[in-house]
């Protein structure tokens, strides 16, 4: 399969314990992006990587996410102190040009 | 700043009815791409088409066609003969070149939850 590939699918966590997300972008692809969707909405940009440089970040990116992509192949979403409000389904697309890819999420909910 | 708004928030049809779904965009760039996305209940994104800011030309594929409109900002979307397995939510996205012309970060609307019921 040479999709977007998201790990795990499905995360559920205590409030206040800490969160990793893989996402492994279509091979051939520079660009990498994190998403989050919450019910209801469409989804919202986080941040973006071209190659391993993370150029972009949202304001919704709080002091308590952080994203690498390291060698600029696979990246990960790391969220610490979980809160209730960061429920949501959260999403990595990859791009060579334009259109983005997307993979099939990590759905996190935190207790 | 961008903004792209679906006034539909769902819609629902009987099984090889005709269906549009409608998307108006703000933007004050003069470059930038609008796209179409499905996302079934299986939660992936799923690329329909990419349109650019110069090129107004409608498009079909198959049972799909999309009608851009820059004149009313409008990029909407048109389902003929609708099936049952078209249920989605589809997004209309829009982008531009961010800074260094290689950021093409999405603005999505909110959505519209399309039923076709057989």
């Amino acid at each position: 399969d040479t999709g977007v590939s998201q790990n795990p699918r499905h995360k559920i966590t205590k409030r206040g314990q800490n969160v990793t997300f893989r996402c492994d972008p279509i091979s051939e692809h520079n660009r990498l992006y994190w998403y989050r969707q919450t019910l209801g909405q469409g989804p919202e940009f986080l941040t973006y990587f071209q190659n391993e440089a993370q150029l972009e970040k949202s304001r919704l990116l709080s002091d308590r996410f952080s994203a690498e992509r390291p060698k600029g192949s696979f990246s990960t979403l790391e969220i610490q102190r979980t809160e209730q409000g960061d429920s949501a389904m959260y999403l990595c697309a990859s791009s060579l040009r334009t259109e983005a890819f997307f993979g099939q999420g990590t759905r996190l909910t935190v207790v | 700043a961008q903004k792209v708004t679906q006034a539909q928030t769902e819609i629902s049809v009987v099984e090889k009815e005709d269906v549009t779904l409608d998307c108006v965009y703000e933007t004050r760039d003069t470059t930038y791409y609008l796209f179409w996305y499905k996302q079934p209940p299986s939660g992936e994104l799923v690329f329909l088409i990419r349109r650019n800011s110069f090129d107004e030309q409608n498009e079909i594929s198959g049972r799909y066609s999309w009608n851009f409109q820059k004149s009313t900002s409008s990029f909407n979307f048109t389902i003929t003969a609708s099936q049952v397995v078209d249920s989605a939510v589809y997004f209309c996205a829009l982008s531009e070149a961010g800074s260094g012309g290689s950021n093409y970060k999405l603005t999505f609307g909110k959505g519209t939850l399309l039923t076709v019921n057989p």
